[in-house]
């Protein structure tokens, strides 16, 4: 069965460090995500992407955050210069157009630890 | 704006007996979905149920969706230990492509 996968599953890094959160969509998926879970806390929406560009955006998802899918198959999250409380599981998810309902399919995350 | 509050936020029951998970949000949604989350894991999908429809099942789940009480619950029966998890309700409001938001999660407990 298809699944989203993401790369990598832990991600280690110094404060003021870019990062680069990778992600592969479901391959006849059309619309993409970037959600984030702080350790104990909910998950939270962070960006959608649809047609190349960004469809909606949260506040948390500032000018240190941008996604790019640079070709056919890859969707990034793109941290500029990490903060601490960056430091968060990320999820991508993925979703294709249908008659009706909206099943977002994850991947299994990536923990970012931000020291 | 809209947002899925769980209760109980932790359930512990016996192997065999039915679990039952609630969930509450504030504005119209177009979707409620329920996810599952094993102990530092991804999000599976367990079912979705839109908002012209009132029950749903799969398997030993059973979703229901009270719109006018704008609430859910998600029933498990004859739980299983391997149903230890973490259970979210995620709503959205305006069809494809359009964020989830998700609740604060139930943390279920089968004991064996």
């Amino acid at each position: 069965e298809p699944e989203v996968t993401q790369t990598p599953s832990h991600q280690v890094t110094q404060m003021g460090q870019e990062v680069i959160l990778r992600c592969v969509p479901i391959s006849n998926h059309l619309y993409f995500y970037w959600y984030r879970q702080i350790l104990g806390q909910k998950v939270e929406f962070l960006v959608s992407f649809y047609n190349n560009e960004i469809s909606e955006k949260s506040e948390i998802f500032d000018d240190q955050f941008s996604v790019e899918r640079p070709d056919g198959s890859n969707f990034t999250l793109k941290i500029r210069s990490t903060k601490l409380e960056d430091s968060a599981m990320y999820f991508c998810a993925s979703h294709r157009r249908d008659g009706g309902g909206n099943t977002q399919y994850f991947g299994p995350g990536t923990r970012l630890t931000v020291l | 704006s809209q947002q899925g509050e769980e209760d109980p936020q932790a359930l512990s029951i016996q192997e065999g007996e039915n679990a039952t998970m609630n969930c509450s949000y504030k504005t119209s949604i177009n979707n409620l979905q329920w996810y599952r989350q094993n102990s530092g894991r991804g999000l599976v999908h367990l079912i979705l149920i839109r908002s012209n429809e009132r029950e749903k099942h799969s398997g030993r789940l059973r979703v229901t969706l009270d719109t006018s009480k704008k609430s859910s619950s998600l029933l498990i029966t004859a739980s299983r230990a391997a149903d230890t998890a973490s259970y979210f309700c995620a709503t959205d409001y305006s069809g494809a492509n359009s964020k989830l938001t998700f609740g604060k999660g139930i943390t279920l407990s089968v004991r064996p």
